[in-house]
């Protein structure tokens, strides 16, 4: 398809168990972002990937989160021992261009998101 | 350190009539500022961006907003809402550096009755 693709679209789970989500970006879009929306908030930043740098994890708020991306393709974000409280909504998006010292000039453009919650 | 602040959590309008969707930011530089569109169970769309051009920037489905650097703001407006705009909107402020993070506001819920 021509736009990003989230997996599964919904995920329940229970307490304690782990999961894995999936992103496809855009072919071709060298950064990858995940974030992740809880009920009432606004998005929360969770990790960034550009090309064959160094990720930015900064936004991971456990070390029970983790990602990974294989080249400029898929992404899957894993939260070990899920907790009530890593219920949200998880969004991935894609970005063609880097942003220079005058600012940003990247699109972003984000998948339908995954439902995760964790019972 | 790059912050925005949505002033309003929800937001009701009649059809018809303005919308106004407030914005604020904090940043050491001259930012890059966005709005984004949520619909319900759909993802995230781009508004429309600024990025130091023209202040006022046009976006799509007949919104604009515009970059007050006195007042650090970027409102949102659209003259005559429509019942196709209720949805939920983000104001987004870009951080600049390696990695360009994008710093979301915690939303406005915008409302419009018949």
């Amino acid at each position: 398809g021509a736009g990003v693709s989230q997996s599964p679209s919904n995920k329940v789970t229970e307490k304690g168990k782990d999961v894995e989500l999936r992103c496809d970006p855009i072919s071709g879009h060298t950064a990858l972002y995940w974030y992740r929306q809880r009920l009432g908030q606004g998005l929360e930043f969770l990790i960034y990937f550009q090309g064959n740098s160094a990720p930015d994890k900064s936004g991971l708020p456990s070390d029970r989160f983790s990602a990974e991306r294989t080249g400029e393709s898929v992404s899957t974000l894993t939260i070990q021992r899920t907790q009530q409280e890593d219920s949200a909504v998880y969004l991935c998006a894609s970005s063609s261009l880097v942003g220079g010292v005058y600012g940003t000039n990247e699109k972003l453009f984000f998948g339908s998101g995954t439902q995760l919650s964790v019972l | 350190a790059q912050s925005v602040t949505q002033l309003d959590s929800h937001v009701s309008v009649s059809e018809g009539t303005p919308v106004l969707l407030r914005c604020n930011y904090s940043s050491s530089y001259s930012p890059s500022l966005f709005w984004y569109v949520q619909h319900p169970n759909k993802g995230l769309q781009l508004l429309l961006k600024y990025t130091s051009a023209a202040t006022l920037v046009k976006g799509i489905n007949g919104f604009e907003a515009e970059f007050k650097k006195s007042e650090t703001s970027f409102h949102l407006t659209k003259p005559s809402a429509h019942m196709s705009d209720a949805a939920e909107y983000f104001c987004v402020v870009s951080v600049l550096g390696n990695t360009d993070k994008l710093i979301f506001g915690t939303g406005t819920r915008l409302q419009v009755f018949p």
